[in-house]
């Protein structure tokens, strides 16, 4: 199975402030990467499917980038609404899977 | 805009066999070159994991890591498909969610249920 990393595991930090996730696959997966946004109690929302490329509805604040193993989500402004854990998923090899999330929650 | 939603026993014994169901409205489980219908699960406070996908031709796919426990079936006459995972242990207590991808697409899930809690004991 290709393995996925996020980093970092948490983030703290405020309104306005721009926040950075890594996310690294164990083998190159082109840019076959989807990035989901979950609140708690709630099913992950589908953000970003392939690498750089923002779903419809999705606010422009949200940006990723990256191709091959190594996979960015920037949130340039966080909002109060965006306080949630972010996870990577690649769809290039059977079984998809998904990384272990990175949670943003407020300094 | 289709929705889907899970439905199920929220407890089970371990061994025992759980069934879920996933009801979908606004689109046909059936619809020719259409939908994946995936089925994903959420062990509690943790990540996701793919158990696999059911498509309209019936043709399935099974992460190895529960192949030999799943099964797949989907019933075109009311709509919705089904998860079958056998023999059950502490180990399979989790949020289950089906999702499906956009159109003729199985490697990413565009739309969920909002998952169902099962949980396993003793």
């Amino acid at each position: 199975d290709i393995q996925m990393t996020q980093s970092p595991s948490s983030v703290s930090a405020s309104v306005g402030d721009r926040v950075t996730i890594t996310c690294r696959a164990s083998q190159g997966i082109s840019d076959w990467l989807a990035w989901y946004q979950q609140k708690p109690g709630k099913a992950p929302k589908l953000l970003i499917f392939p690498a750089s490329s923002l779903q419809s509805g999705v606010p422009s604040r949200f940006s990723g980038s990256g191709s091959g193993t190594d996979f960015i989500l920037t949130i340039s402004s966080l909002q109060p609404e965006d306080f949630a854990t972010y996870y990577c998923q690649q769809g290039t090899t059977f079984p998809f899977t998904f990384g272990p999330g990175t949670t943003v929650d407020i300094k | 805009q289709v929705q889907l939603q899970e439905s199920g026993p929220g407890l089970l014994k371990t061994s025992e066999t759980l069934s879920l169901t996933c009801n979908v409205s606004g689109g046909s489980v059936s619809s020719r070159g259409g939908f994946y219908w995936s089925w994903i699960r959420q062990h509690p406070g943790k990540g996701l994991e793919w158990i696999g996908y059911i498509y309209f031709t019936g043709s399935t796919y099974y992460n190895p890591s529960l192949k030999s426990r799943v099964t797949f079936s989907m019933d075109t006459s009311k709509n919705r498909f089904s998860l079958s995972l056998r023999s059950v242990t502490a180990a399979d207590t989790a949020v289950y969610y089906c999702a499906k991808g956009p159109y003729g697409k199985k490697d990413v899930f565009d739309n969920w249920g909002q998952g169902i809690l099962v949980t396993v004991s003793s």
